[in-house]
């Protein structure tokens, strides 16, 4: 069974402070692993796509590896700030026609002052 | 270039009753997805359009069905209105093909069945 699953359920990190957070899969055939960032109220908005060749990308003070052998994938957000308050769902994409996404359940983090 | 819209935005319904709603896609993107996101499920899948045909579809019964007209623009229908069916409706619009095929999402209907 298809399957994404995210740790921790939540997080709570002073802000300027570092945080991981995990993505596990069990998806086949894998197209691709999105992580996406959802704030209170609104739409998901996209942090990085990485297809099966790529293992880590980056976006501003967010970098997503990914690591297809073992199906794991991490998003680590350097320097947190309050803005970066929200729920985080790691999305994979099964190889097929037309787009079918699996989503985790998301971590959802806190920044405190 | 504008975004995905949503309309409406928020919803209230009685139990028994069916409701549409409407997503426009951001210029040039054949592909509109639909997503029903709940505390408990996180965000599942529905079905997706592209072209005004339905290429994929999620594990949800016949009450919720959608549909796409020529100018991409999407609606998405559910019919004897359940206590829980009341989420947040997202629809993400996308080009439909590509390497990335990247989704952009619309703020959600937020509905309500009492």
């Amino acid at each position: 069974k298809n399957q994404v699953e995210q740790s921790p359920q939540s997080l709570i990190i002073l802000e300027g402070k570092n945080c991981t957070l995990q993505c596990n899969y069990t998806v086949s055939p894998f197209s691709n692993l999105r992580w996406y960032k959802q704030d209170t109220g609104r739409g998901p908005v996209s942090l990085t796509i990485m297809t099966f060749s790529e293992n880590t990308k980056s976006n501003g003070r967010y970098t997503a590896t990914l690591d297809a052998d073992t199906k794991q994938s991490s998003l680590h957000i350097t320097a947190s700030q309050l803005s970066d308050s929200a729920s985080y769902i790691c999305v994979v994409s099964a190889q097929q026609a037309g787009t079918a996404l699996i989503f985790g359940k998301g971590t959802t983090l806190s920044v405190s002052s | 270039k504008a975004g995905v819209t949503q309309t409406p935005r928020y919803l209230i319904k009685t139990r028994g009753q069916q409701v549409t709603l409407s997503c426009s896609p951001i210029s040039g993107h054949r592909s509109v997805s639909w997503y029903q996101q709940t505390p408990g499920q996180g965000l599942q899948f529905l079905f997706e359009y592209f072209s005004e045909t339905q290429r994929n579809k999620g594990n949800f019964p016949g009450r919720f069905s959608g549909r796409q007209f020529s100018n991409s623009r999407s609606e998405m229908n559910v019919s004897t209105l359940e206590l829980g069916d009341s989420a947040l409706y997202l629809c993400a619009s996308s080009p439909g093909q590509g390497k990335y095929n990247e989704q952009f999402f619309g703020p959600g209907t937020r509905l309500t069945v009492l």
